[in-house]
């Protein structure tokens, strides 16, 4: 089955930036997808096809991709961005399936 | 606005039943995929099922095929989940969500889940 891997933890100051990556095989070929999730909510979409935002979402939020590998970044980290992060597709191929990545939370020091 | 709100956790007994509902409300919900997700306590996100618009495709993950059934009735804007042979591994958050009306298919609105817990 298709597996997305991202760091288990990231830590940033305030007001820097913060990179969380998810990795997959042949993910250059795939949309992805990120959401948020703070402690006791639901996850909420941040970011959707490698780079779009939904309305509501701030610029300071942005995904990218390059080869196998997709960034979620933060710029001008808040400590209201203290939250799990999830990379997200559907892979379309063999067993046609919605894929998670492995959640990555982020600490504001 | 968009709204989902699910029902029905509870705890139950290894290899028992349970049905959830998801009531939906402020968008028209016979238009949209939907999906339940679900998340063990600590644990990350695992997508469960997912059901076209008008019930004519249905999808499991394979640690709940053949034991859950999802469904949903449009006239009441709901959907549901049948959970049977429930297992301890099966304890968890379960999400409905609406997916985006796109090929790639993310998921733009959540409820704010209700908890399975499987326990004797």
């Amino acid at each position: 089955s298709y597996v997305l891997t991202q760091p288990p933890s990231v830590s940033v100051a305030p007001g820097q930036t913060a990179r969380i990556t998810c990795g997959g095989h042949n993910i250059g070929s795939k949309s992805v997808h990120w959401y948020q999730q703070k402690p006791g909510q639901a996850p909420v979409l941040v970011v959707y096809d490698d780079t779009d935002r939904p309305s509501g979402i701030p610029e300071r939020l942005s995904g990218s991709k390059s080869g196998n590998t997709a960034t979620l970044t933060i710029s001008r980290v808040e400590a209201g961005d203290e939250a799990d992060y999830y990379c997200q597709l559907w892979d379309s191929s063999g067993d046609e399936v919605f894929v998670f990545g492995t959640g990555t939370k982020v600490t504001v020091l | 606005q968009v709204q989902l709100v699910e029902s029905g956790g509870v705890l139950v007994k290894p290899g028992g039943s349970l049905r959830l509902s998801c009531e939906a409300s402020g968008f028209t919900f016979s238009d949209y995929y939907m999906s339940w997700i679900r998340q063990a306590p600590g644990k990350g996100l695992e997508w469960v099922s997912t059901i076209t618009s008008n019930s004519g495709y249905t999808d499991y993950a394979d640690s709940v095929k053949g034991r859950f059934t999802i469904s949903r009735d449009n006239a009441k804007n709901s959907l549901y989940l049948q959970m049977n042979s429930l297992r301890a591994e099966d304890t968890a958050v379960y999400y409905c969500a609406r997916e985006m009306a796109t090929v790639t298919r993310p998921f733009n609105s959540w409820g704010q889940g209700t908890l399975v817990t499987v326990s004797s």
